[in-house]
């Protein structure tokens, strides 16, 4: 049952522009996360908020800003995106006390 | 930081066979997932399992805590098992979960 939900699926976009990705958890969870998917597939963490506060920011461009209104929402801004920047970006959430993670379907980032 | 190995990085199988997905890791784990991830699909988690057995149908999923290291073990392979397995971790307390670089399954007919 589909409880972690991201928009657009999709955004094909041209290199210097701005993207902006949602996402939405409807589990009560206090831990959201983005999470970046290479061509590879390779999965490398880029941020993680609990209770609204961001707690890991991994080594990533500053060009990438994630923004938290509430524990149940957890957005991603890209400024000027570049081509490296093409890939699946997936969000995820956990609580505190049962720590599994559920991830969204992800949302497929082109830069042409 | 934490590390996660995982083995083998492909495998190929005929229908009916069984398979054996590896995963070590670089601390102690207090957080152990295993995720499937069929081709252009979501994340789907198999097990939470920081340690001990666990089964479900086909698969199962067993943690060796201090030996730091999971397994994940699919008997009687079918075709719709393709896909990608991975395992995450953490350690402690921190909010970093930590994934494999996966095993790719093909189940040939």
């Amino acid at each position: 049952e589909t409880a972690v939900f991201q928009t657009p699926n999709y955004h094909v976009t041209q290199v210097g522009n701005e993207v902006s990705f949602n996402c939405k958890q409807t589990l009560g969870h206090d831990t959201m996360y983005w999470y970046k998917q290479d061509s590879k597939k390779l999965l490398k963490i880029m941020f993680s908020y609990n209770n609204k506060q961001l707690i890991v920011n991994e080594t990533v461009p500053r060009r990438f800003s994630p923004q938290s209104s509430d524990k149940a929402h957890l957005n991603l801004r890209i400024k000027s995106v570049e081509p490296e920047d093409s890939a699946v970006y997936l969000c995820a959430s956990s609580s505190r006390d049962r720590n599994t993670l559920y991830f969204g379907a992800g949302t497929r980032l082109s830069v042409l | 930081g934490q590390q996660v190995q995982q083995s083998p990085a492909s495998l190929v199988l005929q229908e009916g066979e069984n398979a054996e997905l590896q995963c070590n890791f670089s601390s102690t784990a207090t957080r152990l997932q295993w995720f499937y991830q069929h081709p252009g699909g979501r994340l789907v988690s198999l097990f939470y399992n920081p340690s001990g057995t666990k089964h479900t149908g086909r698969l199962t999923s067993t943690t060796v805590t201090n030996e730091r290291r999971s397994s994940l073990h699919i008997s009687s392979s079918q075709t719709t098992d393709s896909g990608t397995y991975f395992c995450a971790m953490a350690s402690g307390g921190n909010y970093k979960p930590t994934f494999g670089k996966g095993t790719s399954l093909v189940v040939h007919p």
